[in-house]
């Protein structure tokens, strides 16, 4: 079975401008959880999404926004970009929300603001 | 607030040389605690999930321990393929995970 794929994989944007990353999550899971990992703060929670809807969320900036589609794809939008916002961001998914069920992570986009 | 401490933040190991990692956790309602090896530039693995005091879980070299406060990964007989960041995170009643910075394992031959 296929593992989570994130595209794209790279990113350079300067500052000011805004940004789409894409996720597919692993067939048959339909949560699909997002986090941002940067050398300072870590792995940081910014939000889950379950049929379409958005089930959690973190502490992060409403710049910082997502949603999913009928087939659980999901895709992660940043806007008006902030050098801060150089970081992996990286997508999981998972069977179900609200339950243990392991998140599976994808390989990441690295975003670099310049 | 829920907090994740993980300790030492690096270790250097001898090959075969075995070795713990510390998880340290509070949290209401802990429903979870996942972990996790990451390379440099990929996403995180998954290793374990343990779910109550007292369970333990095993994969090669590798074997995680669970109390009520913290978790253990020890590592024996570890071999240079084990180098990586070991993540441990915490999922309680709202169903995020929070993860601890990490330690970061290198195993020389």
């Amino acid at each position: 079975k296929a593992g989570v794929t994130q595209t794209p994989r790279y990113l350079i944007k300067t500052r000011g401008q805004q940004v789409t990353l894409s996720c597919s999550p692993i067939s048959g899971h339909r949560s699909v959880s997002w986090y941002q990992q940067t050398p300072g703060q870590g792995l940081q929670f910014l939000f889950e999404y379950f049929s379409e809807t958005q089930r959690n969320k973190g502490n992060f900036p409403g710049r910082f926004s997502g949603r999913q589609f009928s087939n659980s794809r999901s895709e992660m939008n940043v806007s008006t970009l902030e050098l801060g916002d150089s970081a992996l961001y990286l997508c999981a998914s998972s069977l179900e929300t609200g339950t243990t069920d392991t998140q599976y992570f994808g390989p990441g986009t690295r975003l670099t603001v310049l | 607030e829920d907090q994740v401490t993980q300790s030492p933040e690096a270790l250097r190991l001898q090959e075969g040389e075995s070795s713990s990692l510390n998880c340290s956790y509070t949290v209401s309602g802990l429903r979870g605690l996942f972990w996790y090896r990451q390379d440099p530039g990929k996403g995180p693995e998954f290793l374990f999930t343990l779910y109550s005091a007292g369970e333990e879980k095993e994969k090669e070299r590798l074997k995680a321990t669970l109390t009520k406060k913290e978790s253990f990964l020890h590592i024996t007989a570890p071999k240079p393929e084990d180098s990586a960041t070991y993540l441990c995170a915490v999922q309680a009643r709202r169903g995020k995970l929070q993860f601890g910075a990490g330690t970061q394992v290198v195993v020389t031959p």
